[in-house]
């Protein structure tokens, strides 16, 4: 079992709809970090999180640290939103460990 | 301000040649990475300077080697490519050599390079 789980892998929506992006870990972590992946290749970093949540635009992160996830919501989703979107957490000074991504698509 | 940056972007190799591929960034880290992304798998480290003057092995080193040239370079060098290496490799950076929060890690375009 990989140390951090995504779901859905693949995910298609419509304009417009709420989207929620999961991830699990099995591992004790100081932070959990959101990344996107365009089409191009390019990764930027979205979020870090410690504890509880974080706003920025229409992505909201959070984080429950007692149940090791974290969900990524996009309100009023759009087509430029249509990325791969990588969970990825640390614990200290060790390496980041990052899940497999989940490839979203948002339709017109 | 660039960032990051990786070149090539695209590289075809035939089975023994040897390339380098070259990473900068320009935001003064200590800290840098070569990472390699294959489908269905997470990004996985290939080395890293934690900070100039020391490289370390990450999960997947076998096949290459890395230079830190100066506290913006970090190169990773194939010196007998082989077919198994064909991915996409990505070049990062942060302030310090961390997971933790605080600790924004910026990505390079990703380089393609197919091993034939």
């Amino acid at each position: 079992k990989n140390e951090v789980e995504q779901s859905p892998q693949n995910l298609t929506a419509q304009e417009g709809e709420f989207i929620t992006i999961n991830c699990s870990y099995s591992v004790g972590i100081s932070a959990l970090h959101w990344l996107q992946q365009h089409p191009g290749g390019g990764i930027v970093s979205l979020f870090m999180l410690s504890s509880g949540k974080k706003k920025h635009g229409r992505l909201i992160a959070t984080i429950n640290i007692q149940e090791k996830h974290s969900s990524l919501h996009i309100t009023a989703s759009h087509p430029r939103d249509s990325a791969v979107y990588i969970c990825a957490v640390g614990k200290g000074t060790d390496k980041l460990i990052f899940g497999t991504g989940t490839r979203l698509q948002v339709f017109p | 301000n660039a960032g990051v940056t990786q070149t090539p972007k695209f590289q075809v190799l035939k089975t023994g040649q040897s390339m380098t591929l070259q990473c900068a960034q320009d935001m003064n880290h200590n800290s840098m990475y070569w990472y390699r992304q294959d489908p269905g798998m997470g990004l996985r480290l290939i080395y890293y300077s934690a900070s100039e003057g020391t490289t370390d092995k990450g999960e997947v080193p076998n096949g290459y080697n890395v230079s830190r040239l100066n506290k913006r370079e970090f190169s990773l060098r194939l010196e007998s490519a082989a077919p198994s290496q064909t991915s996409v490799y990505f070049c990062a950076s942060s302030e310090v050599f961390s997971g933790s929060a605080g600790n924004t890690i910026y990505f390079g375009e990703g380089s393609w390079l197919t091993v034939v």
